[in-house]
């Protein structure tokens, strides 16, 4: 069946570095895939969002790739900080339901 | 504006007896969708309610249900639990119901079944 996987469990990071943070997802009909982060003892709060028909989208120090021949997507954070350190989560949707399948997460520890 | 409240946030149970989870959504948002969150399977969707409808199911046992009043409050049920129901269950609001709407969550509801 479809699945969203993260390459890397655990990614640290020295403060000011910038994060790469990776996700394979094998639905080829996925259309919108976005980016949570998770806070110890939080919900996951919306990072950034991209749709199929981009392959680049921009945020404050975030920026997502979606790369659509590989199946792969990423989270860039730049001059990472330690209020950065988290769980990140890709997710992804298709068709017109509000069924969202996650990844399994990556944790980003920001080492100062 | 309040975000997405969850009560209770804490619940302890043993195997065998049941529980009612309930999910405020923010003023306004009419979708909502519940998620069960473990260490071991991650995130996992459950169902997602739409105008007291439900829209979508996950791939979970009948044992869990749920449903959504007029007013976009959502209870999920789980019966005869089991001791892998253990996990924090999430509830999510959107203003619409597509897979392109964002979503707010909540804290969650974290179980234990002894």
């Amino acid at each position: 069946g479809e699945s969203v996987g993260l390459h890397l469990p655990t990614l640290s990071v020295q403060e000011g570095d910038n994060s790469i943070i990776n996700c394979a997802y094998s639905n080829s009909a996925s259309d919108y895939f976005i980016w949570y982060k998770q806070e110890s003892g939080k919900g996951p709060q919306f990072i950034i969002d991209i749709r199929s028909n981009m392959d680049k989208r921009q945020g404050q120090r975030v920026t997502v790739l979606l790369n659509k021949t590989v199946k792969h997507l990423s989270l860039q954070i730049a001059a990472t900080q330690p209020g950065d350190s988290a769980v990140y989560f890709c997710a992804e949707t298709s068709g017109g339901y509000q069924k969202v399948t996650f990844g399994t997460g990556t944790k980003l520890q920001v080492i100062p | 504006k309040a975000g997405v409240t969850q009560t209770p946030r804490y619940l302890i149970k043993t195997r065998g007896q049941q529980v009612t989870l309930s999910c405020s959504p923010i003023s306004g948002h009419r979708s909502v969708s519940w998620y069960q969150q473990t260490p071991g399977q991650g995130l996992q969707f459950l169902f997602e309610y739409f105008s007291e409808t439900q829209r979508n199911k996950g791939n979970f046992p009948g044992r869990f249900s749920g449903r959504q009043f007029s007013n976009s409050r959502s209870e999920m049920n789980v019966s005869t639990l089991e001791l892998g129901d253990s996990a924090l269950y999430l509830c999510a609001s959107s203003q619409l119901a597509g897979g392109d709407n964002e979503q707010f969550f909540g804290p969650g509801t974290r179980l234990t079944v002894l």
